[in-house]
């Protein structure tokens, strides 16, 4: 068990909904990343926020969006979806924002048809 | 961006093998990781070795930053050893935390 929490651990939707994916960082973690697993793409990094604050964005489209509240727990909003967003979301968690270690939560598997 | 590759693609192993996983890297890093994702999804934490070598019971890992390459060596492999094996990196400069992963190794290993 990482310490990372996610919720909920599977999601099946409807194209063009709207879907928030939860993430709970270990404690005393201060940066939250969300990353995508899916079979074409891989494991790719979508966003990192560090102490409620953005601090990295990779290749997330402009359809989803992310925020990190006081609490540090974090969400991940994706609307309009699409048959190509099934995949597995990953949260993962570090004590600092830069090179340090970081723990990955059991990831949320979006399924949308 | 930062390139990650790692060899080989698949490997097939009888309970009880050895093996060595490779990942090679484009530029200079931060942060190295190995993780192993098992059956069911998770990713589970192996290593965290930007340089250096450390060993934890059957696995070991050596990263040589400057010839920017790092193994990570199974011994005596067991059926709970199968699954994915990612490495992830972080560039230096600006790249604060974000993790480039290659497209891993599957590994198989029958009893």
């Amino acid at each position: 068990d990482s310490g990372v929490t996610q919720t909920p651990k599977h999601l099946i939707t409807a194209t063009g909904q709207r879907v928030t994916l939860r993430c709970s960082p270990r404690s005393g973690d201060l940066s939250v990343y969300w990353y995508q697993q899916s079979l074409d793409q891989g494991l790719q990094f979508l966003i990192q926020y560090y102490n409620g604050e953005e601090r990295a964005k990779g290749n997330i489209l402009e359809r989803f969006s992310a925020q990190q509240f006081p609490d540090l727990h974090s969400e991940l909003n994706l609307s309009s979806l699409e048959l190509g967003d099934s995949a597995l979301y990953f949260c993962a968690s570090s004590v600092g924002g830069y090179a340090d270690t970081q723990y990955f939560g059991p990831g949320t598997r979006l399924t949308v048809l | 961006g930062i390139q990650v590759e790692q060899s080989p693609p698949d490997l097939i192993l009888q309970e009880g093998a050895n093996s060595t996983l490779r990942c090679n890297f484009s530029d200079s890093v931060n942060n190295l990781q190995w993780f192993h994702q098992n059956p069911w999804g998770q990713l589970i934490n192996l290593f965290y070795i930007p340089s250096g070598t450390k060993q934890n019971g059957r696995l070991s890992a050596t990263t040589v930053a400057t010839e920017r390459y790092s193994l990570l060596y199974i011994s005596s492999s067991q059926t709970t050893d199968s699954g994915v094996y990612f490495c992830a990196v972080t560039a230096g400069g600006t790249s604060y935390g974000k993790l480039t992963f290659g497209q891993g190794t599957i590994l198989t290993v029958h009893p």
